[in-house]
């Protein structure tokens, strides 16, 4: 186990659904991510967040959005998704972002299906 | 992020020592080597990571070359469950504030290792 935990696992929604996927880390750490990894395409950071502050990244469509309320609770907030964002979605967490405290420690993914 | 070569797969017997390869000849001066491996449908799992001098921890070994310009990851003793497919990574670490492009892990298509009875 690596400390970071993601639910649900698995997930099955229609595209007017609203959901969302929570990740918590259990590693005192203060920097967590979102991440989205597809058969089609590479590994895709969406999000990062250090100290509860956002890092922008515009080229994420606005469907996703993205919360962090402490540092040690991350959620992504779906609604009005497409078939193409079925992914694994992965939640990481180091931390820091600087010198030795930037290692990523990944959460077990939640597997998402849009019907 | 400089590229990396990795064989696309490999099988090791159950026991003996996994030795996976990668190059990674444009390096930059500050940029670290990381390992990473994934097992099926599961999240990466960090490994270990150096710059330049070689690194073990409880898991594997890392020898970089002095040219830094290939490393290999060693499994000592390898089991089923190392069964993975292992990324190798070069990234500039993040300086302290955020920047995106540091933060980034880019993954390439990794080795897929398969641990043989």
């Amino acid at each position: 186990e690596t400390g970071v935990t993601q639910t649900p696992r698995h997930l099955v929604m229609g595209m007017t659904n609203k959901k969302s996927l929570k990740c918590e880390q259990h590693l005192g750490h203060n920097a967590m991510y979102w991440y989205k990894q597809s058969a089609k395409k590479p590994l895709e950071l969406m999000f990062v967040y250090s100290l509860e502050e956002r890092v922008e990244n515009n080229s994420v469509p606005s469907r996703f959005s993205p919360e962090c309320p402490n540092s040690s609770h991350l959620f992504l907030h779906l609604h009005t998704l497409q078939p193409e964002d079925s992914a694994l979605y992965l939640c990481a967490s180091s931390q820091g972002l600087g010198g030795d405290t930037d290692t990523q420690y990944f959460g077990p993914g939640t597997r998402l299906t849009v019907l | 992020d400089a590229k990396t070569t990795q064989p696309p797969s490999m099988d090791c017997a159950e026991g003996r020592a996994a030795n996976l390869p990668c190059n990674h000849s444009t390096i930059s001066g500050n940029e670290y080597v990381y390992w990473y491996r994934q097992i099926h449908s599961q999240g990466p799992q960090y490994i270990i990571h150096g710059l330049k001098n070689n690194e073990t921890n409880e898991m594997a070994s890392l020898i970089i070359t002095e040219d830094r310009k290939s490393s290999t990851l060693i499994l000592p003793h390898a089991t089923l469950r190392d069964t993975a497919v292992y990324y190798c990574i070069v990234r500039v670490r993040g300086g302290g504030i955020s920047n995106f492009g540091n933060e980034k892990l880019t993954f390439g298509t990794g080795t897929r290792l398969t641990i043989i009875p």
